[in-house]
């Protein structure tokens, strides 16, 4: 099993609608990133979360991190052709060791 | 100028050819990365350097090799590949601060290998 679990692993969404995406971890969360990768081509930071109940927003985009849960949720409200992509979350391991999930692929229709 | 920058882009080699991957960032960071993505599987974590010290080595097999001659360029050079190390290369860095990542990683666009 990964240390860093998402779901869905892919997700087609109607333009206008929301979605949630989830990672869960199977060891303690230090700080948990989420960043979003255009097929074939490098990762965009999204945003960190380091302490249990924090979120943090950035246009659309929100994320929380439930420490105790050892779970991260990014939620897109009114999805947008620009929000497709993969979006990754990232753990930190023992210092600058940052270990990614598989990646939830999103599709947004127009 | 994009901060990191990845050459070539595509590589298509044989298993006993030697090329190299190069990474060059201009953010004025003191660490880097080097990432491999595979088609369905997690972003695998290769190597890592601070202050051009190799930090981590993550069981990459030896014909992969890495290079970083300052902290702003990393090479990673192959001989004697596989099939199987066909994937998209990722490189990354990042700023420090009293020795560890500040977290946030900025990766370049990726070398998409070929192994024949």
């Amino acid at each position: 099993s990964q240390e860093l679990e998402q779901s869905p692993q892919s997700l087609i969404v109607q333009e206008g609608k929301n979605l949630t995406i989830n990672c869960t971890s199977s060891k303690t969360l230090y700080g948990l990133y989420w960043y979003k990768q255009k097929y074939g081509e490098g990762l965009i930071f999204l945003m960190m979360l380091q302490k249990g109940g924090e979120e943090k927003s950035h246009e659309k985009i929100t994320a929380k991190l439930d420490e105790k849960k050892q779970q991260s949720s990014l939620h897109i409200t009114a999805s947008q052709p620009s929000h497709a992509g993969i979006y990754l979350c990232g753990a930190d391991r023992k210092g600058n060791k940052l270990v990614f999930g598989a990646g939830t692929i999103l599709r947004v229709k127009s | 100028e994009t901060g990191v920058t990845q050459t070539p882009r595509h590589l298509v080699m044989g298993m006993t050819n030697k090329k190299s991957l190069k990474c060059e960032q201009h953010l004025g960071h003191n660490a880097m990365y080097w990432y491999k993505q595979s088609a369905k599987k997690p972003l695998e974590l290769m190597f890592v350097y601070n202050f051009k010290e190799q930090t981590e080595n993550n069981s990459v097999p030896s014909r992969f090799s890495p290079e970083c001659p300052n902290s702003s360029h990393l090479f990673l050079h192959l001989h004697t590949l596989q099939p199987e190390d066909s994937a998209l290369y990722l490189c990354a860095s990042s700023a420090l601060a009293g020795g560890l990542s500040t977290g946030e990683l900025f990766f370049g666009e990726g070398s998409r290998l070929t192994v024949l």
